[in-house]
């Protein structure tokens, strides 16, 4: 399997515009989260999904941020407008309830955005 | 919350020493996972271990639920194994909310 597949990888933008990043997780897992990491804050939960819906998204920092996922095999991460304390790397993981435990979270490379 | 606490905060090694990597939890917790952050910043799942013992390779690592703490240990460590390493904890209760240590950095000289 080729894993968890972020897009982009890096990402910089000017504040004010919107930015979306992209997020394939594992072909069968039916959870799949998007973190922040910081060196402030270390490593946030912002959502997870269960089968496509959003379970808890109590993470989400504020209403600029919001989540979706289409369909099992591709979700997205909007930021719209972008600030500057919005730079940190963003993950994306995966688990599945078929092979063991949804906990055992399987991460992406991450895309790490700068916003200037 | 929950509250996670790794230690020690940063580890320095030469090339072939062993370490013990340790995280305190304040709650009981149904799971636990230990992942490698590598110096590109990708984070790889090392140990699913709710409780119990796992090895694998020249990494095992042990979960003692009752008392509330994990250790990782690292033997005849290698400049790769350089890193962050983190613990995360979930609680009971059904969701899947992870808590996160901040890690333990760790630096392996040649």
């Amino acid at each position: 399997d080729a894993g968890v597949i972020q897009s982009p990888r890096h990402e910089v933008t000017e504040m004010g515009q919107e930015v979306t990043l992209r997020c394939k997780p594992i072909s069968g897992h039916d959870y799949l989260f998007w973190y922040r990491q910081t060196m402030m804050r270390g490593l946030e939960l912002l959502i997870y999904f269960n089968n496509n819906v959003p379970i808890d998204d109590s993470g989400m920092p504020e209403d600029r941020f919001s989540a979706k996922m289409p369909n099992a095999s591709f979700s997205t991460l909007k930021i719209q407008p972008s600030e500057p304390r919005d730079s940190a790397v963003y993950f994306c993981a995966s688990s599945s309830t078929g092979q063991g435990s949804p906990y055992e979270q399987y991460f992406g490379p991450g895309t790490r955005l700068t916003v200037t | 919350g929950i509250q996670v606490e790794q230690s020690p905060p940063d580890l320095i090694l030469q090339e072939g020493a062993n370490s013990t990597l340790r995280c305190n939890f304040s709650d009981s917790v149904n799971n636990l996972q230990w992942f490698h952050q590598n110096p590109w910043g990708q984070l790889i799942n090392l140990f699913y271990i709710p409780s119990g013992t796992k090895q694998n390779g020249r990494l095992s690592a042990t979960t003692v639920a009752t008392e509330r703490y994990s250790l990782l240990y690292i033997s005849s460590s290698q400049t790769t194994d350089s890193g962050v390493y983190f613990c995360a904890v979930e609680q009971p209760g059904g969701s899947y909310i992870p808590t996160f240590g901040r890690g333990t950095s760790l630096i392996v000289h040649p």
